[in-house]
């Protein structure tokens, strides 16, 4: 019974174009929301997050979008940059973390 | 040195071996917790700790058994695993349990022959 999910293993952008990233989720209960961003050989790095009583969060090129009504939030990366290749993990917070798949998002320059 | 420190960084060992990986914070948080990541899956919770007192075990298999000695050290002693427990285990802390800010360490990568 996986509770975040992401749905999408990966994706593939052209430099300066946008990443869009999706996460879904099943619990109503989460009222919190994060975006981690993993680099092989290392640990998982906080990236953005956003409290379920918001539907947008911003940060610099980043821009994290909730739907609570479809239980759905997507991080928008724009403009993407090679430096943004990376495995972003979506993760929802009650309690204690829970983390979707993944998603490897690759930035072709 | 700051941050979340997890030693070894690589580790083989046989299914008959006996060893512990280790985890060191000095954010001064409270909480530590073991993740597993086999490739394609989830983070998977396996323990949490909150206080030096073990708060969840998420099902996990005897054949690893977390210890921590003080709010700052994590250890995971591993014996008679297996080879599908070959992944990357990695250590996060934070404030305290139910904390939203989770700190990673760069993980152990783990393989069973």
């Amino acid at each position: 019974d996986q509770q975040v999910k992401q749905n999408s293993p990966s994706l593939s952008v052209q430099e300066g174009r946008i990443s869009i990233l999706n996460c879904d989720y099943t619990n109503s209960m989460f009222d919190y929301f994060l975006w981690y961003k993993k680099y092989p050989a290392e640990g998982p790095t906080f990236l953005i997050s956003i409290s379920s009583i918001k539907d947008k969060n911003e940060d610099g090129r980043f821009t994290v979008f909730l739907n609570k009504s479809a239980k759905h939030l997507s991080l928008h990366i724009v403009p993407s940059q090679p430096g943004d290749s990376a495995v972003y993990f979506c993760a929802t917070s009650y309690g204690k973390l829970t983390f979707g798949q993944g998603t490897i998002l690759t930035v072709h320059p | 040195e700051t941050g979340v420190t997890q030693t070894p960084r690589h580790l083989v060992m046989g299914m008959t071996n006996k060893k512990s990986l280790k985890c060191e914070q000095h954010l001064g948080h409270n909480a530590m917790y073991w993740y597993k990541q086999s490739a394609k899956k989830p983070l998977e919770l396996m323990f949490v700790y909150n206080f030096k007192e073990q708060t969840e075990n998420n099902s996990v298999p005897s054949r690893f058994s977390p210890e921590c000695p003080n709010s700052s050290h994590l250890f995971l002693h591993l014996h008679t695993l297996q080879p599908e427990d070959s992944a990357l285990y990695l250590c996060a802390s934070s404030q305290e349990q139910g904390s939203y800010g989770y700190t990673f360490g760069s993980g152990t990568r783990l393989t069973v022959v």
